[in-house]
């Protein structure tokens, strides 16, 4: 997906160790979300940023924190990861006119 | 209650049949609606809105029950490459951009 490009694709690390997942897009949108996914519970939303500078929680925020320094980049920081964020994450930025959110390809995040 | 809710699955169907899935939603303020297509270990895709009463793409058809709060997604003459979790999605109408997902249902066409 030339549009949203999510750093690293596989990552494996150990409770209480910290680390970033990185969303950068080329459409020059506004509006850009980080989702989780996990089995028998959908996608559900963890933070979300409006337009550069701006951020708010989404349905599961707690664990996470984000950053939005400019238009392309939305970061994911768990500051200590626990088992329970062992999960999918995907990155997206929404499109407004078609009411799409467009995916980056996912992160897959084991946390032991 | 949950925004959206879908039939378990799964469906595993022989190639040439029709298939139908359904999606309740809780908010009968929704005006939009939407199927995503997610193919396994990979991320979501749009495959249709839904704005009015239904919509109609090739051998894709959803249909809208305002009435009942539910959505049907309709696949005609299934093919192999069909294969995939559907995902129901209803916008939040809290006035935030964001999407509620379903779980999905999965389907697996059989040759």
């Amino acid at each position: 997906n030339a549009g949203v490009t999510q750093t690293p694709k596989f990552q494996v690390l150990k409770t209480g160790q910290s680390m970033t997942l990185q969303c950068a897009q080329d459409m020059n949108h506004n509006s850009m979300y980080w989702y989780r996914q996990d089995p028998g519970m959908g996608l559900r939303l963890i933070y979300y940023s409006a337009s550069e500078g701006t951020t708010d929680k989404g349905e599961v925020p707690n664990g996470y924190n984000v950053s939005r320094l400019n238009k392309r980049e939305f970061s994911l920081r768990l500051e200590s990861a626990a088992p329970s964020q062992t999960s999918v994450y995907f990155c997206a930025i929404y499109r407004g006119l078609t009411g799409e959110l467009f995916f980056g390809e996912g992160s897959r995040l084991t946390v032991l | 209650r949950k925004e959206v809710e879908q039939d378990p699955g799964p469906f595993n169907v022989p190639e040439g049949a029709t298939v139908a899935f359904n999606c309740t939603y809780s908010n009968s303020a929704s005006q939009s609606f939407f199927w995503y297509r997610q193919d396994c270990r990979k991320e979501p895709k749009l495959l249709m809105s839904v704005y009015s009463s239904g919509n109609e793409d090739g051998r894709f058809t959803a249909q809208l029950n305002r009435a009942s709060q539910y959505i049907s997604l309709l696949i005609r003459d299934s093919k192999l490459s069909d294969s995939a979790t559907y995902l129901c999605v209803v916008p939040d109408q809290t006035g935030a951009n964001n999407l509620f997902f379903g779980t999905g249902t999965r389907l697996t066409v059989i040759p």
